[in-house]
């Protein structure tokens, strides 16, 4: 089992929709949960944290945290073509003090016109 | 407000040489973690260095990687006798403290090895 895993994709939603991504994660410890955005040739851009139960928003992104599922999740409202890109869930590395991250494989979502 | 920055951006080396990779963190950032992406794959995380320590290398391969973060001057991550399995992309990440998990890219170095 690997320890961050993505729906598989690639997601392709019309612009407009709500694109969903989502993630679950096996160790337990875990505390601390982020999203990144990475496009093409680019470097991973930090766009969500959550840390607590419960939806954290932000403009038109959502995530949503079930620690007791060991799942994640991010909604792109309202998603645009700006917003293709390959996600990244990524999870702070339990036992450890420091920001240690584990990812997983990511999920490529299109968003077309 | 400058953030990460990374350099070279793109780096060629033939099999056998060495290739040095730089890292300076965003201002007033003292913790710097190392992550590399291979071609279809994800991040993996390498090390993870605060000034003049290295904390955390469990992600580095044993042999021919090392990683410094000296009191002056950027990380280094050095890779010596480069292998064609070593062409990736590296990126390295920094954040303000050791509690707070923020991490924030730089645009990353792309190593290829001819």
């Amino acid at each position: 089992q690997k320890e961050v895993e993505q729906n598989s994709g690639p997601l392709s939603v019309p612009e407009g929709a709500i694109a969903s991504l989502n993630c679950t994660y096996s160790d337990r410890g875990s505390q601390s949960f982020f999203w990144y955005r990475q496009y093409s040739g680019k470097s991973p851009e930090l766009i969500m944290s959550i840390y607590s139960n419960g939806d954290k928003e932000d403009g038109r992104f959502t995530a949503q945290l079930n620690k007791a599922s060991q799942y994640v999740s991010l909604l792109i409202r309202d998603s645009q073509p700006s917003d293709s890109a390959t996600y990244l869930c990524a999870v702070k590395t339990g036992g450890t003090s420091y920001g240690k991250l584990t990812f997983g494989q990511g999920t490529i979502l299109t968003v077309h016109p | 407000n400058a953030g990460v920055m990374q350099n070279p951006r793109h780096l060629v080396r033939r099999r056998g040489q060495e290739a040095r990779l730089r890292c300076s963190p965003m201002k007033g950032h003292s913790h710097v973690y190392w992550y590399r992406q291979l071609p279809e794959e994800g991040l993996k995380f390498m090390v993870y260095l605060q000034k003049e320590n290295i904390i955390d290398e469990s992600g580095m391969p044993k042999e021919r990687f090392s990683a410094e973060f000296p009191k002056e001057g950027p990380s280094i991550l050095r890779i010596q006798q480069v292998v064609r399995g070593d062409s990736a992309a590296y990126f390295c990440a920094s954040s303000f403290g050791q509690g707070n998990t923020e991490a924030f890219f730089g645009q990353g170095t792309r190593l290829t090895v001819v």
